[in-house]
This record gives structure tokens, C-alpha cells and sequence, in this order.
């Protein structure tokens, strides 16, 4: 199975101020049509999941560009250009490459101000 | 607009069963295959089980595995978990999430959660 490994796993920040979490894969999520299969996703207090970024480096629908996500192959990055009070929850990554599917998140990256 | 409703989570002793139901509207549910991921508490995300848009291909996460069963109506834009054998480990906020079947954009949507707590 592929192993995904989040860092830091708790991210004090200032309102303002950049952010950056990582995110590593026990194996290349690199497929053979060029994509990355790599999604973020937000989960703040009290509600249900978000799709930040799906593919490495696309944002989804609705998402701030302060969300960006790059990367190839097994490193990602999660950035947030300016921090904002209502960013905080928790960070995970996905990936979504093995076959058959079993995908398997990061253990998560606490985001607080 | 876009929405995903779970229901049927509670209560449940060791060993017992358990139906998840999962409510779509606003989108055609045949166009998506469909996920269930779960959080337990005080711990992170969980992928339990992947359904694809015909309920041609389905697949589980190991610790699952022999116990879960995912299905689907397209007709009725639901999507069910059966759980069965369930162990306290399985106690955990379940999420039902859409993925769209033609192009990977990831989990787009997801609905708010049912509780299950197994326990005697």
C-alpha cells in the first residue's frame, strides 16, 4: 500500500503570513498520462470535508487562489499565500493512484492561528 | 443545487449490523462513482470503500474488507454501506463523497456525515 507521510503535522500561523505543509508518498503518484495523483482536502471544525486541490496542482471550484498545490512524482506542497482567520482545520492529502483503488490519506496537518 | 444527505448512523453493539444511506440530488448520480470515508474520533481521514458509476467495479479498504458491503441505485440517487461484524474500531463519522467517473477531479462533494458509535 502506499504510505503517505505529512509534515508538520501542527502548523501554528499569523494571520497574513504564508504557509506551507508537505507531503510525501511511499510511492511515485506519477501515472503514465502525465498526471499526478494527488488531492488535498480541508476539514474544518464541524463540517464535512473540502476539495482544495485535486491533481497535484489544480484548484477545485470555489477555492481560493490563495490554494496552491505543486509537486511531482512522491513531494507535494500545499501553500496558502496569506493565511486567513477561517483557514484553520485539519489538512490532508490523498493519493488516488493505486490499483485497484485503495486510497490512503496523510495523517493529517493541523492548521491554527 | 448540489447536495449529498447520509442517514442511518446511531447506536449499535459489537458484532452488530448497521445500513448507511446515502441521498444525492442536484446531479445525474449515474454520471459518479461514489465513496465512503470515515473519521474516527481524535483520528484522521479513512477511506473505506469505492463504487464505480454502473456498481461494476467496487473495492475496500482491508480493514473492511469481508464485512462492508457498497451498493447503489441510480434510479432512486442513493448510495447504501452495510455494515456488518461491527467492531468498536469502526466507530467514526461516515462520509459518502462523489467522484466524477469520466475524469479524476477528486472527491467534489461530500455530504455532512452519520455518526456510528459501536458499543455495548
Amino acid at each position: 500500500d502506499i504510505v503517505m507521510t505529512q509534515s508538520p503535522l501542527s502548523l501554528p500561523v499569523t494571520p497574513g503570513e504564508p504557509a506551507s505543509i508537505s507531503c510525501r508518498s511511499s510511492q511515485s503518484l506519477l501515472y503514465s498520462n502525465g498526471n499526478n495523483y494527488l488531492d488535498w482536502y480541508l476539514l474544518k471544525p464541524g463540517q464535512s470535508p473540502q476539495l482544495l486541490i485535486y491533481l497535484g496542482s489544480n484548484r477545485a471550484s470555489g477555492v481560493p487562489d490563495r490554494f496552491s498545490g505543486s509537486g511531482s512524482g512522491t513531494d507535494f506542497t500545499l501553500k496558502i499565500s496569506r493565511v486567513e482567520a477561517g483557514d484553520v482545520g485539519l489538512y490532508y492529502c490523498m493519493q488516488a493512484l493505486q490499483s485497484p483503488p485503495m486510497y490512503t490519506f496523510g495523517q493529517g496537518t493541523k492548521l491554527e492561528i | 443545487e448540489v447536495h449529498l444527505v447520509e442517514s442511518g448512523g446511531g447506536l449499535v453493539k459489537p458484532g452488530g449490523s448497521l445500513r448507511l444511506s446515502c441521498a444525492a440530488s442536484g446531479f445525474t448520480l449515474s454520471n459518479y462513482s461514489m465513496n465512503w470515508v470515515r473519521q474516527a474520533p481524535g483520528k484522521g481521514l479513512e477511506w473505506v470503500s469505492l463504487i464505480s458509476s454502473s456498481s461494476r467495479y467496487i473495492y475496500y479498504a482491508d480493514s473492511v474488507k469481508g464485512r462492508f458491503t457498497i451498493s447503489r441505485d441510480n434510479a432512486k440517487n442513493s448510495l447504501y454501506l452495510q455494515m456488518n461484524s461491527l467492531r468498536a474500531g469502526d466507530t467514526a463519522v461516515y462520509y459518502c463523497a462523489r467522484e466524477s467517473a469520466v475524469r479524476y477531479n477528486g472527491m467534489d462533494v461530500w455530504g455532512q456525515g452519520t455518526k456510528v458509535t459501536v458499543s455495548s
